[in-house]
């Protein structure tokens, strides 16, 4: 069935430093891939998606390109601010007959020193 | 602009009790609902979605259930709390189509004791 691997946390990084935290998928078809943010004490909230093959999805300063060839969407951004400090989460969206189902990885928690 | 509520955002509660979690939608009409849980160490997992009121689907056979009384409330339910119910739960809401995001709730934390 469809699944997502989502690189184990928690990450800490210095300001300013790169970030990559890696996903990688499983799934029939051609599924729609998102990365949503949860802040500290807030509920989750989309952060970027691609929808098909070599889609890349961008959103403040954060991006991730869909490779079907490696099933990966992994999330990089160049410069990590404190304020990034959260709990990323690696989903898709199946393609199936539920319209709208998210498969989610376990999450992978942040934190960003000054 | 569309908003979504969740309560309680924690909950303790003994073995054999029951349950009842409420999801309220605003600004919005017939979305899509969803009730997901993260048990520690793991994903979100879809326990129920809904297409419109009193159309209820389960994605996993367990102790819950969930209802849809009206066309932007969602209510998680259960006769008699496991431990293996806590867990962080998730209210969320999508317009109904592909390739659209989902709005989620702020959560639900609850432990079983």
């Amino acid at each position: 069935g469809d699944s997502v691997t989502q690189m184990e946390g928690p990450v800490t990084l210095s300001e300013e430093a790169f970030l990559t935290i890696n996903c990688t998928y499983t799934a029939t078809g051609y599924p729609s891939l998102f990365w949503y943010v949860q802040y500290p004490g807030e509920g989750l909230q989309l952060l970027l998606k691609a929808t098909k093959a070599d889609d890349k999805g961008s959103n403040k300063g954060f991006e991730a390109t869909y490779r079907k060839e490696t099933t990966s969407f992994h999330l990089e951004k160049g410069s990590v601010q404190v304020s990034d400090s959260a709990v990323y989460f690696c989903a898709l969206e199946h393609r199936g007959s539920t319209l709208g189902r998210l498969y989610f990885g376990r999450g992978t928690q942040l934190t960003v020193w000054p | 602009s569309q908003t979504i509520h969740q309560w309680p955002a924690t909950l303790v509660q003994p073995v054999g009790s029951p349950l009842s979690l409420e999801c309220t939608v605003e600004g919005t009409s017939n979305p899509n609902l969803y009730w997901y849980r993260q048990a520690a160490g793991r994903g979100l997992q879809l326990l129920f979605y809904s297409v419109g009121i009193g159309q209820i689907s389960s994605e996993v056979p367990q102790n819950l259930s969930a209802s849809r009384p009206q066309d932007r409330q969602f209510i998680l339910s259960s006769k008699k709390l496991l431990l293996s119910d806590s867990g962080f739960y998730l209210c969320a809401w999508s317009v109904t189509d592909w390739e659209t995001e989902a709005f989620f709730g702020q959560g639900t934390r609850l432990t079983v004791v």
